[in-house]
C-alpha cells in the first residue's frame, strides 16, 4: 500500500487553464504539505494544513490553493497556469507539525507539470 | 538571509568507499536538522532528525553527527555501495513569530561506481 500518493504523476496543459493535484495518505497523519522542486531542484515548501487549518503559507501565488477536504487528503488547485509554474510537486505528510521538529516527513511521488 | 549549505555538490566514489559530506545551518535559533534520501526518480525519504548538540544517529553503514553551537552536521557512509548512489538533503525548520519556515539544502548528489 502506497503511504503517500498524487494524482496525476505527469500533468501536461496549456497556459491559462485551470488544474489540481490530489495528494491522499494513508498514514493516519494530522499534518499534509505540498513542495515545488524549482529549476534548481531545491525543495520549496508552499503549504501545510494541520486538521484543515492553513498552518504554513509561504509566499506563493494565490493562483495557488490547497484544499483539504478531510485529514487524509491535501488537494493542489492551479488557477491561471504560467509557464513558470512548470516543476515538480511534492505532497508530505507527518505525524505532526513538521515544525515540532521532531517528525519524519513522508513523500509522495511527485507530479511533473508542464504548462505550454 | 538564511541559508543552508551543502558540501560538496557532489561526489563519486568507489564501490567499498567509506565518505562524508557536510550540511551548515544557521547555528542561531536551532531548533531540528533533518536529513533526507532521495533517490532519482523517487521522492526524498528520511533518514535522521537530529535535534541535540552532539546527537550521533546511525542507521545501517549511515551515520550522522549534530554540532549546533558551530552549524554544522556530517553524513557519514561506511563502504558505499550503488545503491547509495542518491542525493542527500539536510532541512533547516525555523521559527518566526508570525509564521513557519522551512529550508532545505542544495543536496549532495553521491554516485558509487560498481
Amino acid at each position: 500500500d502506497t503511504a503517500v500518493s498524487q494524482t496525476p504523476k505527469y500533468l501536461v496543459t496549456q497556459m491559462g487553464n485551470d488544474k489540481s493535484i490530489k495528494c491522499e495518505q494513508n498514514l493516519g497523519h494530522d499534518t499534509m504539505y505540498w513542495y515545488k522542486q524549482d529549476s534548481k531542484k531545491f525543495l520549496k515548501i508552499m503549504f501545510s494544513y494541520n486538521n484543515k487549518e492553513l498552518i504554513i503559507n509561504e509566499t506563493v501565488p494565490n493562483r495557488f490553493s490547497p484544499k483539504s477536504p478531510d485529514k487524509a487528503h491535501l488537494n493542489l488547485h492551479i488557477n491561471s497556469l504560467e509557464l513558470g509554474d512548470s516543476a515538480v510537486y511534492f505532497c508530505a505528510s507527518s505525524q505532526d507539525s513538521w515544525l515540532a521538529g521532531y517528525n519524519e516527513q513522508f513523500f509522495g511521488p511527485g507530479t511533473r507539470l508542464t504548462v505550454l | 538571509i538564511l541559508n543552508v549549505e551543502q558540501s560538496p555538490q557532489s561526489l563519486h566514489v568507489q564501490e567499498g568507499d567509506s565518505t562524508n559530506f557536510t550540511c551548515s545551518f544557521p547555528s542561531s535559533n536551532f531548533y531540528a536538522l533533518h536529513w533526507y534520501r532521495w533517490e532519482t526518480a523517487k521522492s526524498p525519504e528520511a533518514l535522521f532528525v537530529m535535534t541535540l548538540n552532539g546527537d550521533e544517529k546511525k542507521k545501517g553503514r549511515i551515520s550522522a553527527t549534530l554540532n549546533t553551537k558551530e552549524g554544522y552536521s556530517y553524513l557519514y557512509i561506511k563502504g558505499s555501495q550503488p545503491e547509495d548512489s542518491a542525493t542527500y538533503l539536510c532541512a533547516f525548520p525555523l521559527r518566526k513569530t508570525s509564521y513557519d519556515k522551512v529550508i532545505f539544502g542544495p543536496g549532495t548528489s553521491l554516485s558509487v561506481i560498481p
